[in-house]
């Protein structure tokens, strides 16, 4: 079946414009995650949802970064007001339920970068 | 904090020679423990995991990795290793009695020469 997918593939912004990245889990998958890469690093967490809710949002790193997720399904982060910190490979992760015994499964990212 | 740490950020081997990656974790508690694998151009995709029981595990590709409790560790090994093993290989850990995010390594960038 379709896995994880997410739009754009790369995005390259001006600082100070907002971008919007988009995921599509895999279906029925109620469990949703955000994460960052950045340069040689490992995947920071940002936000996880399960169905629309967002029981932990400990991982965005300012206020300028917020998520939602819609009908159970698609979700989209955004970032207001861009800084070149915040260029980085943005993934996304679904699971069957929930975090604490389900694999996760990962789509490509969205590669941003930040002028 | 929790942290999960990976030893060897650069590993490079030729092909046969058999393969140890180490990642140990800080938290005390009960773990879930992955290991996920990046090949060049790809998604990241799970290698293998463990949740409970036999503390060898076996993934796809010939990889396991062995949970040793009392030292906090989850190496990854391999015993002969193939040019298609060159990868970008992450350690990942999250605590069983919540409902919390996965912890990552930093990742160790394999390379395996022909």
């Amino acid at each position: 079946g379709a896995g994880v997918s997410q739009s754009p593939s790369n995005k390259v912004t001006e600082k100070g414009k907002d971008v919007e990245l988009r995921c599509d889990p895999i279906s029925g998958h109620t469990a949703l995650y955000w994460y960052r890469q950045s340069l040689g690093q490992g995947l920071e967490f940002l936000i996880y949802f399960q169905g629309n809710s967002a029981p932990d949002k400990s991982g965005l790193p300012s206020d300028r970064f917020s998520a939602e997720r819609t009908g159970g399904s698609v979700s989209t982060l955004t970032i207001q007001r861009t800084q070149q910190e915040d260029s980085a490979v943005y993934l996304c992760a679904s699971s069957l339920s929930g975090p604490s015994t389900d694999t996760q499964y990962f789509g490509p990212g969205t590669r941003l970068t930040v002028l | 904090a929790q942290s999960v740490s990976q030893h060897n950020h650069h590993v490079i081997l030729s092909e046969a020679a058999s393969l140890e990656l180490g990642c140990n974790y800080s938290y005390g508690g009960t773990v879930n423990l992955f290991w996920y694998v990046q090949y060049p151009g790809q998604h990241l995709q799970l290698l293998l995991k463990y949740f409970s029981g036999d503390p060898l595990v076996k993934g796809i590709k010939g990889f396991e990795a062995e949970f040793i409790k009392s030292k906090f560790s989850f190496n990854l090994r391999k015993p002969s290793v193939q040019w298609s093993d060159t990868a970008e290989y992450f350690c990942a850990v999250n605590k069983r009695d919540s409902n919390y995010q996965l912890i990552w390594g930093a990742g160790t960038k394999l390379i395996i020469k022909p």
